[in-house]
Parts: structure tokens; sequence; C-alpha cells
């Protein structure tokens, strides 16, 4: 099948610990993003890539970081220095950056307590 | 700072009533318009799109969205909605020669009393 996998569905971790997310595509697209929604807010960028080994802050990039070693995966972590990290974070990919829309995967929501 | 605006944050309607969902965006240029839709716990997915052509687009589902370009506009429409049409709607949008990044609205939620 393909598509957009991320893992897991739910994560709960402690305040101060950093966590990575996992996003993986197979659908051989170049592009690759993070979003977080959170309720009544709609989803706000928080890293994109274009290519393998380059990406580029969003709005909302503080707190995060991600790594683009290969084309298929697009690991986002959550640093303790983000402030409010409770969210539901989507992962999404598209052919090309420019003029494509984008496929979104299931989603992963972290809870921080 | 560009922007999407999606006038509803909640809509409510009997099942069979006409829907229309206001998108307003906020760039001067060319643009990629595209209706997403979020059903409860499922992944967001594309209900339609404008790249060029008929302004009066036709999606998955019986939905359509009018591109006006003198009024920024691109408002989606269902001419009798189904109770699991109940979802959030996404308008967004890529401004061509930009970064390709989809700029999103708030969202609408649809709720559709059986």
């Amino acid at each position: 099948d393909g598509g957009i996998t991320q893992s897991p569905k739910y994560l709960f971790r402690k305040e101060g610990q950093n966590v990575t997310l996992s996003c993986e595509q197979n659908l051989n697209h170049d592009a690759m993003y993070w979003y977080r929604q959170d309720p009544g807010q709609g989803l706000r960028l928080i890293y994109y890539s274009q290519i393998v080994n380059d990406f580029q802050k969003g709005d909302i990039a503080e707190g995060y970081s991600v790594s683009r070693e290969k084309k298929e995966s697009f690991p986002l972590t959550v640093t303790s220095a983000q402030k409010n990290p409770t969210a539901f974070y989507l992962c999404a990919s598209s052919p090309r950056a420019v003029l494509y829309e984008q496929y979104f995967g299931p989603g992963t929501r972290l809870t921080v307590t | 700072a560009q922007s999407v605006s999606q006038h509803n944050h909640h809509v409510i309607l009997s099942e069979a009533a006409s829907l229309e969902l206001g998108c307003n965006y906020s760039y001067g240029g060319t643009v990629n318009l595209f209706w997403y839709v979020q059903y409860p716990g499922q992944h967001l997915q594309l209900l339609l799109k404008y790249f060029s052509g008929d302004p009066l687009v036709k999606g998955i589902k019986g939905f359509e969205a009018e591109f006006i370009k003198s009024k920024f506009s691109f408002n989606l429409r269902k001419p009798s909605v189904q109770w699991s049409d109940t979802a959030e709607y996404f308008c967004a949008v890529i401004q061509r020669g930009s970064q390709g990044n989809l700029i999103f609205g708030k969202g609408t939620k649809l709720s559709v009393k059986p």
C-alpha cells in the first residue's frame, strides 16, 4: 500500500523530555512537511523539506527539530524547549514542493504532562 | 501577512440542507486553491482543488467550489448534505512562485443532524 505512516498514534511524555515523531512515505515524493493542529487554529507549518539533506523552518519552528537523511523519512523531534507541545502532529508529502497538493498521514497525538 | 479566512467556525445543518462554506485569501497573485476534509478519526484528505481553467471545480462526494478571483474567494458548496458529511473542512492556498507552502484556514466544523 502506498501512503504516509506516522507512529505512534498516541504518545505520552513527561515535561522536560525530548520526543521524536516518526513519518515515513513510500510515495516517492520529494517534499515532506510537518504541521501542528490545535483546535480552532487550523494547521500551522513547523518544518518542511524539499529534498534530502535540506529543510527549512516553517511558521512555528521554535522548540522543534527535524532531519531528512532519506527521501522517505522526515522525523520530527519535539524538544523540551517547546513551551506548549501537547498537540496533534500531522506529516504530509507532495510530489514536488510547488503547485502540487499535499497528502497527509494519520497524525500523532502527543500529550505532555 | 498572507492569510486564509474561513468565515464560520461551526456550522450545524439538518440532512438535505444546502451547504456553503466561505473561504477568502489575501494574496494578490496567482494561486492554487484546495479544500481538505477531516472526517472524525480519519486522515486529512483532499476534497477538491483548483489550479486553472473552469473556476467551478467538482470534487468527491458531490462537493464543488467556485473560484471568484475578483473576490479572492473559493467557497465550498454541496446542494444536499448527509449525516456522513459531518467533518472539519479546511481551505488552503499555495501562492505560485512561493516556496510552495500551503497556508491553511482555521477550519470549519460541520455537524449534520440526521
